[in-house]
């Protein structure tokens, strides 16, 4: 069962674009992670929220909590090649689960 | 090394061969993951250690899969009799914390297996 959807599952889009990755769950979780990762690596940690309604930026990055706590969503303005990678959501319960789950992807593909 | 190593790197074998991954922790980590990632899609968490802890292996998929962490540090993921459907990228990861402290996770490159 897979606790975390993401959406889209694939996006390409022309550099300097904007777009927005959505990562929602039926189940509440106490914090949130987002993670890139580029062909042959592992996942690279971009930002962790933790409060719902929390908004974070990283440069061109804006990630935003739900209220709720069992959505996120990343934004990413003016989108430049680099940017190109899977984007990871991954949750942890607050039900003492010990183990993080992370969603199903969003592989972004920006074009120059 | 300074981040988290896994060995081999690349793994192909026969169906029905048992094969051995190895990950070695960035020193000091008390947490310990192994995630499985088919065709570059999500990760499916496989097996948790933490210190000493009984580790949580709830998310092995069957009795042919087996991981341990051998004083603390060095874990081994062991897959008997592999099967065409357990061919994937095996992504090992430590952290400082458990995930209830939100500890960042940092991966390895991952062990693409290969079974033919």
């Amino acid at each position: 069962t897979q606790l975390l959807e993401q959406s889209p599952q694939f996006l390409s889009i022309q550099e300097g674009e904007n777009l927005t990755v959505y990562c929602n769950s039926s189940s509440v979780f106490s914090s949130l992670q987002w993670y890139r990762q580029e062909p042959g690596e592992g996942p690279v940690l971009l930002v962790t929220v933790v409060t719902g309604g929390e908004v974070k930026k990283l440069k061109r990055l804006t990630f935003q909590f739900g209220d709720a706590r069992k959505d996120s969503s990343l934004h990413i303005t003016a989108a430049q090649t680099g940017d190109t990678g899977l984007y990871l959501c991954a949750g942890v319960r607050n039900t003492g689960f010990q183990k993080l789950v992370f969603g199903t992807g969003t592989r972004l593909l920006v074009s120059p | 090394g300074a981040g988290v190593s896994q060995s081999p790197s690349n793994k192909v074998t026969e169906k029905g061969k048992d094969v051995e991954l190895r990950c070695d922790p960035i020193s000091g980590h008390t947490a310990l993951y192994w995630y499985r990632q088919s065709l570059g899609q999500g990760l499916e968490f496989l097996i948790y250690f933490q210190g000493n802890s009984a580790p949580d292996k709830s998310g092995l998929p069957s009795d042919r899969f087996s991981a341990e962490r051998t004083g603390g540090s060095v874990s081994t993921l062991t897959i008997q009799r592999t099967q065409q459907e357990d061919s994937a990228v095996y992504l090992c990861a430590s952290s400082l914390f458990g995930p209830k402290n939100t500890g960042e996770l940092f991966f390895g490159e991952g062990s693409r297996l290969t079974v033919l």
